[in-house]
Formats: structure tokens, sequence, C-alpha cells
């Protein structure tokens, strides 16, 4: 199985700094497609993931666009350009391009 | 909107098993898979299988072959996944998902 690999564990930012996390994998998403399938989610506190960004750098309809995504291969970042009160919760990095599915272990963004 | 409602949550016996449903409106039920996912605290995010709605068809995570049984009801566009032979390290909280959309996500507790 493909193993995903977040760091930090832990961020504890205040309003309006930035973040970044790190995901790499152990084997390339770069899938026969093309398309790497590498895709990032937030589960905030008491409730279910929901989907922040896909294939690498593209964001959902609902996600401001202070939230980026960028990377290949193997090595991939989530950025936030500045941290607002609402994006507190875990930050996960997931692989669909190699069955089965793996997350990474989550990044939690506390707010100060 | 696409809404996936679960079932509530479940106390179960070691050694016996439980059923989860999902229940799907929104959208055209049998136009998308459905996945099931384990969380918990210490494995964290699992991803278990999916099962295509339309065929009926499915695929399992190895570690969860023979633990997991996906079936769906086109009539009530439900699916369900069943547990057995449940131990202490099946509780967890599962979530139904299609593509980006999550459940609320289902306790179950294994306890005697």
């Amino acid at each position: 199985d493909v193993v995903m690999t977040q760091t930090p564990v832990s961020l504890s930012l205040a309003i309006g700094q930035p973040a970044s996390i790190s995901c790499k994998s152990s084997q390339s998403l770069l899938g026969t497609s093309g398309k790497t399938f590498l895709n990032w989610i937030l589960q905030r506190p008491g409730q279910s993931p929901k989907r922040l960004i896909y294939q690498v750098s593209k964001l959902y309809s609902e996600v401001p666009d202070r939230f980026s995504g960028s990377g290949s291969e193997t090595e991939f970042t989530l950025k936030i350009s500045r941290v607002e009160a609402e994006d507190l919760g875990v930050y996960y990095c997931w692989q669909g391009t190699h069955f089965p599915l793996t997350f990474g272990s989550g990044t939690k963004l506390e707010i100060k | 909107q696409v809404q996936l409602q679960q079932s509530g949550a479940e106390l179960a016996k070691p050694g016996s098993s439980v059923k989860i449903s999902c229940k799907a409106s929104g959208y055209t039920f049998t136009s998308y898979d459905i996945s099931w996912i384990k969380q918990t605290t210490g494995q964290g995010l699992e991803y278990i299988g999916y099962i295509n709605t339309g065929s009926g068809g499915t695929y399992y995570n190895e570690k969860f072959k023979g633990k997991a049984t996906l079936t769906v009801d086109k009539s009530s566009s439900t699916a369900f996944m069943q547990l057995s032979s449940l131990t202490p390290e099946d509780t967890a909280v599962y979530y139904c998902a299609r593509s980006v959309y999550w459940g609320q996500g289902t306790l179950v507790t294994v306890s005697s």
C-alpha cells in the first residue's frame, strides 16, 4: 500500500498567519491517465471530513482561494495564505491513484 | 444537494455482527460508487472498499476482506456495510462516501 506521510503533526497559528502542510507518498501518484490523484480534506471538530482540493491543486467551488495546493510525483504541499478561525481542524491528504486508497495521518491546525 | 445519511450508533458484543446503512439522496444513486472508510484514533483513516451501486460489484481492501461485506438496495438508494466477527479493534467511526461527499459517520463500539 502507498504510505502517505504528513508533516507537521500539528500547527498552532494566529489568525492571519500563513500555514503550510507537507504530504509525501511512498510511490509516485502520477497515474497512467497522466493525472495525479492527490487530494486534501479537512475534518473540523465533531464533523465528518469535507473536500478541499483534488488532483493536487484544483479547489472545489466552495473553498476559499486562500487555500492552494502544489506538488508532483511524491511530494505535495497544502498552503493557507492567511489562516482564519474557521480553518481549525485536522487536514488529511489522501491518494486515489493506487488501490487501496490511503490517507495521511493528519495535521491538526489550532488557532492561537 | 448530495446527502448521505448514515444509521445510528451501535453497541455490539465481541463475536457478533452489525449492519450499517447509508441512505443517499440528491443525485442518481446508481451513477456513483459508494466507498466505506474506518476512522480510529490510533490508525487514523483506513479505506475499507467500495461498491458499484449499479452492478453490485465490490472491491475490498485486503485488510478488510472477511471483515466487511458491502451491499446495496437500489430501490431505497441505500448502501450497507456488514461487519462480522467483531472484536474491540473494530471499535471506530465508519463513514460512507460518494467520491468527495461523506456521511456523518456511524460509531460502532464493541464491548462485552
